[in-house]
């Protein structure tokens, strides 16, 4: 099946800073690459997805990039806030038959200081 | 109020007890979820639902239960809970198929087994 590692566990930045989280896969027929923003005591929010056909998508501050020959896509947040403290998700999903279900990284506490 | 929804948001409970989680959704997504968060595993999948009365077994399905008659509503039954079974458990829905779709989550429901 499939594995997605997330990195790293934690990141901390100052506001205004920019921060990155990285993710690798494992199986070569994953298409789509959902994030996932989860603030604390609420359930996990997508905030931007992206599929195998494209290379980069980007919504305001936030960007995610995909390089499917490395099997590793990353997250892109520019003039971070505090209001985007959070943990973030990442997860793939593919596969060629059925329904192939969603698996997730571990997850990544972003903390945005003042 | 529209969505999907949890109860109870809080339990704590003993060793061998039975204890029911309940998920209920407005927007007649098809598919319906049951993940458990925990501190360096992030999210696992315990079991999905394509349609009522279809249900598969997710990544940690031993020790659980479940059951959709009416695509509503996806109740999860821990028959004789344990202490490894304390966790937070999410359920969400998803109007896609082939695992494309976005998730919605509920709000969680924070189980604690003594």
């Amino acid at each position: 099946g499939e594995n997605v590692e997330q990195h790293p566990s934690t990141l901390s930045v100052q506001e205004g800073d920019s921060a990155v989280i990285k993710c690798t896969y494992s199986d070569s027929a994953s298409n789509y690459f959902p994030w996932y923003k989860q603030e604390l005591g609420k359930g996990p929010q997508l905030i931007i997805d992206i599929r195998s056909n494209v290379g980069e998508k980007k919504d305001q501050r936030i960007a995610v990039t995909l390089n499917k020959t490395a099997k590793h896509f990353s997250l892109h947040i520019t003039e971070t806030q505090p209001e985007d403290s959070a943990v973030y998700f990442c997860a793939a999903v593919g596969g060629n038959s059925g329904y192939s279900t969603l698996t997730f990284g571990k997850g990544t506490m972003l903390l945005v200081s003042p | 109020d529209a969505g999907i929804t949890q109860s109870p948001r809080y339990k704590i409970t003993e060793t061998g007890r039975q204890v029911t989680l309940m998920c209920h959704q407005t927007w007649s997504h098809s598919y319906m979820f049951w993940y458990r968060q925990d501190l360096g595993h992030g999210l696992r999948l315990i079991y999905y639902s394509a349609a009522a009365d279809i249900t598969d077994k997710g990544e940690v399905p031993d020790g659980y239960v479940v059951s959709r008659s009416k695509t509503e509503n996806f109740p999860l039954t821990l028959e004789s809970a344990t202490r490894s079974q304390t966790s937070v458990y999410f359920c969400a829905s998803s109007p896609r198929s082939r695992g494309t779709g976005e998730l919605f989550f509920g709000e969680g429901s924070r189980l604690t087994v003594l």
